[in-house]
């Protein structure tokens, strides 16, 4: 398996409170993704980071910042968070982002948002 | 039109059965295609991955693409309850960029 960890595994929060969910990677690989997973709508990637402080923006970014201050770490931050927030997190890690480039997914993130 | 198109199920096929698994996606410049698999509750990891048009195989799973009708499929031969899981198809972003674009999976189950 591929090292990659996320905390917490869990979450219950309440509408209107911040919550930053972490990724941490032990492979030393340059890009980091995250991905929210909903019924009907499959997996889609909100941002993604190609080196340490270099981030960009995927499909649904809107209500969602990151940052990466060290290669091993990519935190997801949900500024106040909102009912349609409510998913499964996954982040996924790969080596070198080209063609090809095979992307490792952790174990998940459940978030409850009431 | 989502770029990736996936047939959602559920499918539910007898253990031994061959299964086909298929997407269709709308724009002929991507290069790479990826078949991810996702077992209940846990993250997708990857099953195969192919390049341009024709058949790849490994083990009881072949996965095929065909440009000429922008079709991507995955077929299980002698389909056990261990391949029970959700299937999702995957595409590279055009010009080789970093980004994946996911279809929204088909569930399998396979009875024994």
């Amino acid at each position: 398996d591929a090292g990659i960890t996320q905390s917490p595994r869990h979450k219950v929060t309440e509408t209107g409170t911040p919550v930053t969910l972490r990724c941490h990677q032990t492979e030393n690989h340059r890009y980091m993704y995250w991905y929210r997973q909903d019924p009907g709508h499959g997996l889609r990637l909100i941002h993604y980071s190609y080196g340490v402080k270099d981030t960009d923006k995927g499909e649904v970014s809107d209500g969602y910042s990151v940052s990466r201050s060290k290669t091993e770490d990519f935190l997801l931050t949900l500024e106040s968070a909102t009912s349609s927030q409510t998913s499964v997190y996954f982040c996924a890690i790969s080596g070198y982002g080209g063609d090809s480039d095979t992307q490792y997914f952790g174990p998940g993130t459940r978030l409850t948002v009431l | 039109q989502k770029e990736v198109e996936q047939d959602p199920g559920p499918l539910s096929v007898p253990e031994g059965a061959i299964v086909s698994l298929n997407c269709t996606y709308s724009n002929s410049a991507f290069q790479y295609f990826m078949w991810y698999r996702q077992y209940s509750r846990k993250g997708p990891e990857l099953l195969m991955y192919t390049y341009s048009s024709g058949n790849k195989e490994d083990g009881r799973f072949t996965a095929q693409v065909d440009k000429s009708s922008k079709y991507i499929s995955l077929f299980i031969r002698d389909s056990q309850p261990s391949d029970s899981a959700t299937y999702l198809c995957a595409k590279q972003d055009q010009g080789g960029s970093e980004k994946l674009v996911f279809g929204k999976g088909t569930k399998l189950t396979v009875n024994p």
